[in-house]
């Protein structure tokens, strides 16, 4: 069973539109939660952590279920800049990084 | 400057030249990483440095061999590689214990022909 899951899309909406992505992990003891984004062909770069409160950043919400084991990430009025591959990513201890394979988003004028 | 630097950023070599990948993290960080991502295929971790000592080779074939000097800098050497092995080698660091994100090069496009 892999340690972090997420459907890969890939996710088509138009502009203005709201889109949510969710990731589910596998072991309990993970302790650290974050959405990463990649643009085609460059570098993983870090959007957001996650905490079980939830938390904002401007047009992106991210929300953690420790009880479901899953975190998501919601984005309002979706714009052109934001199509990329969104990366969820768990810590377990230390540096044990687990990455899901990324959900494709595109967004359409 | 950006807080981890890697060169080059695009390598073509042939099957039998020996290149090597550089990495330098600028973030105080105690711990460095060297990932492979092939073509629409998730992130692969392949080794783990914590405090300049290797804690992780996650399988990787010998032709690969990592080095790192100090906690700044890490290599990827490369020595008779194959045309599969041709991906975007991504570097990477954290501070293991303290804010434990995980900062990334912008990588080696590397193509094996």
């Amino acid at each position: 069973r892999k340690e972090v899951e997420q459907d890969p899309g890939p996710f088509n909406v138009p502009e203005g539109a709201t889109v949510a992505f969710n990731c589910t992990y596998s072991n309990s003891a993970s302790q650290s939660f974050f959405w990463y984004r990649q643009d085609c062909r460059k570098e993983p770069k870090l959007l957001m952590s996650v905490y079980s409160s939830g938390n904002e950043d401007g047009r992106f919400t991210a929300q953690l279920n420790r009880a479901s084991q899953y975190i998501s990430l919601l984005i309002r009025d979706s714009k052109l800049s934001d199509s990329a591959t969104y990366l969820c990513v768990v810590i377990l201890t230390g540096n044990q990084f687990y990455f899901g394979t990324g959900t494709s988003l595109t967004v359409i004028p | 400057e950006t807080g981890v630097t890697q060169t080059p950023r695009h390598l073509v070599m042939g099957m039998t030249n020996k290149k090597s990948l550089k990495c330098e993290q600028h973030l105080g960080h105690n711990a460095m990483y060297w990932y492979k991502q092939s073509a629409k295929k998730p992130l692969e971790l392949m080794f783990v440095y914590n405090f300049k000592e290797q804690t992780e080779n996650n399988s990787v074939p010998s032709r690969f061999s990592p080095e790192c000097p100090n906690s700044s800098h890490l290599f990827l050497h490369l020595h008779t590689l194959q045309p599969e092995d041709s991906a975007l080698y991504l570097c990477a660091s954290s501070q293991v214990s303290g804010d434990e994100k995980l900062f990334f090069g912008s990588g080696t496009q590397l193509s094996v022909l």
